[in-house]
């Protein structure tokens, strides 16, 4: 299996909305409805935004949303803040109780 | 509040084995609804899934790491551990214990641990 696919960067201004993708393969993001997306900020552990595609855990602002479409899963960071300016990682059932990770987004806020 | 908190080794020889546990507080370790799993990050670099291990011994590996890593659990001392035999220079990484949910989700992290594998 292979890592999923990410954009390396992503930017806008505070208050504009922004969209990560997430691609990957009707092995894995096309097949489960397990995908998850984490943020993280410089050097701390990664926090759970999103998991089974769309699904906020409790305290994660509705300001941010998931969505899936085929084979590429995305996140949507809108009315953007300046604390939202991190690292965001998208994940993947693969099957055969694999996990895989996307590369990676920097989000920028200008 | 659950709480994960890894320990061990920051400096492993190559060719060695690097060991890593995990302590579990909080909750304990025995619930049936979560798997346990182990995530490492090189510097600069994006989030690799490593394995998990449910409390009965179940394990499930990274392809890439299955010829050897094992991972085990210590139910009566609520931890888990991480073995990962002849190191080299691409192992180095910060290495994060998680709680991984019922969707193949991990919701609580550790802090992370970095691991340099150098002579």
């Amino acid at each position: 299996q292979s890592a999923l696919t990410q954009p390396p960067s992503a930017s806008g201004s505070p208050g504009q909305s922004v969209t990560i993708s997430c691609t990957g393969t009707n092995s894995d993001v096309g097949a489960y409805k397990f995908v998850s997306w984490y943020q993280q900020h410089p050097g701390k552990a990664p926090k759970l935004l999103i998991y089974e595609v769309s699904t906020r855990p409790s305290g994660v602002p509705d300001r941010f949303s998931g969505s899936k479409s085929g084979n590429t899963a995305s996140l949507t960071v809108s009315g953007l803040q300046a604390e939202d300016e991190a690292d965001y990682y998208c994940s993947s059932y693969a099957g055969s109780n694999i996990l895989l990770f996307g590369g990676g987004t920097k989000l920028t806020v200008l | 509040q659950l709480q994960l908190q890894e320990s061990g080794p920051g400096l492993v020889k190559p060719s060695e084995t690097l060991s890593l546990t995990c302590t579990v507080s909080g909750d304990s370790i025995s619930s049936s609804s979560y798997y346990w799993g182990w995530i490492r990050q090189p510097p600069g670099k994006g989030l690799e899934w490593i394995g998990n291990i449910y409390y009965k011994g179940n394990t499930y590996y990274s392809p890439s790491l299955k010829s050897r890593l094992i991972i085990s659990v210590d139910t009566s001392k609520n931890q888990f551990h991480l073995k990962l035999t002849s190191v080299t220079a691409a192992d180095t990484a910060v290495y994060y214990c998680a709680r991984e949910n019922g969707d193949y989700a991990s919701d609580y992290w550790g802090q992370g641990t970095l691991v340099t594998v150098s002579s």
